[in-house]
């Protein structure tokens, strides 16, 4: 079935790093989504992204949607300790409006 | 706070018993989305529903079924429950079924079999 490879798994960076985190897939994608999960909590919409080549922003957090609608990547730009937790990638396929997820990302800052 | 509500928050049953998690969508919202979050398996979709209609299914066992209700509100049942159904089960919303695409998530259900 449809498979989204996140990666990496994991990342423990120090407070203040820029953190780069993506997502690819060998099948094509028309709308990537994505998602920061603390303990405990739903998955809470950080960026969603429509067009292929799409860069959008959302304060400290850049998400781009590839050219070849196969991969899409996410930036944090100076991390803070509140951006700990999973971030996942979503995507949805043709007509389909279920998501797909990737494995997450766990991030860990250190103060 | 996405305005998704679930209940409860917490779950625990033993093998065989059946139990009923509840949703309700954020105000406006026609779509109702239940997703299953399992250390091994990560994020699942099971079902969505649009105003009332089962609109798609995913990887939702025979044992598993939801509806949605006039209201909106949905209901996901689960029967003859095993170890295995242990996860979290997340229901999200969205305006409708077409463009954009955009899920909120309610905080979750955790159900613990036994």
């Amino acid at each position: 079935g449809q498979q989204l490879n996140q990666s990496p798994q994991s990342m423990f960076i120090q407070e203040g790093e820029d953190v780069s985190m993506n997502c690819t897939s060998s099948s094509i994608f028309n709308t990537w989504l994505w998602y920061k999960q603390e303990p405990g909590e739903g998955p809470v919409l950080l960026i969603a992204l429509y067009k292929a080549g799409e860069l959008t922003s959302n304060g400290r957090l850049t998400a781009q949607f590839g050219i070849t609608r196969k991969d899409s990547f996410l930036n944090i730009s100076a991390s803070i300790p509140s951006d700990v937790g999973i971030y996942f990638c979503a995507a949805t396929q043709g007509g389909s409006e279920k998501l797909v997820f990737g494995k997450g990302t766990k991030l860990t800052v250190n103060p | 706070d996405s305005g998704v509500t679930q209940t409860p928050k917490h779950l625990i049953t033993a093998t065989g018993q059946r139990v009923t998690l509840r949703c309700s969508p954020r105000s406006g919202d026609l779509s109702v989305y239940w997703y299953q979050q399992s250390l091994d398996q990560g994020l699942q979709f099971l079902i969505q529903y649009y105003n009332g209609e089962e609109r798609a299914k995913g990887n939702i066992l025979e044992r598993f079924s939801a509806q949605q209700f006039p209201d909106l509100h949905s209901e996901l049942n689960l029967s003859s429950l095993e170890l295995g159904d242990s996860a979290l089960y997340f229901c999200a919303s969205s305006v409708g079924t077409n463009y954009p695409y955009e899920q909120y998530f309610g905080p979750g259900t955790r159900l613990t079999v036994t």
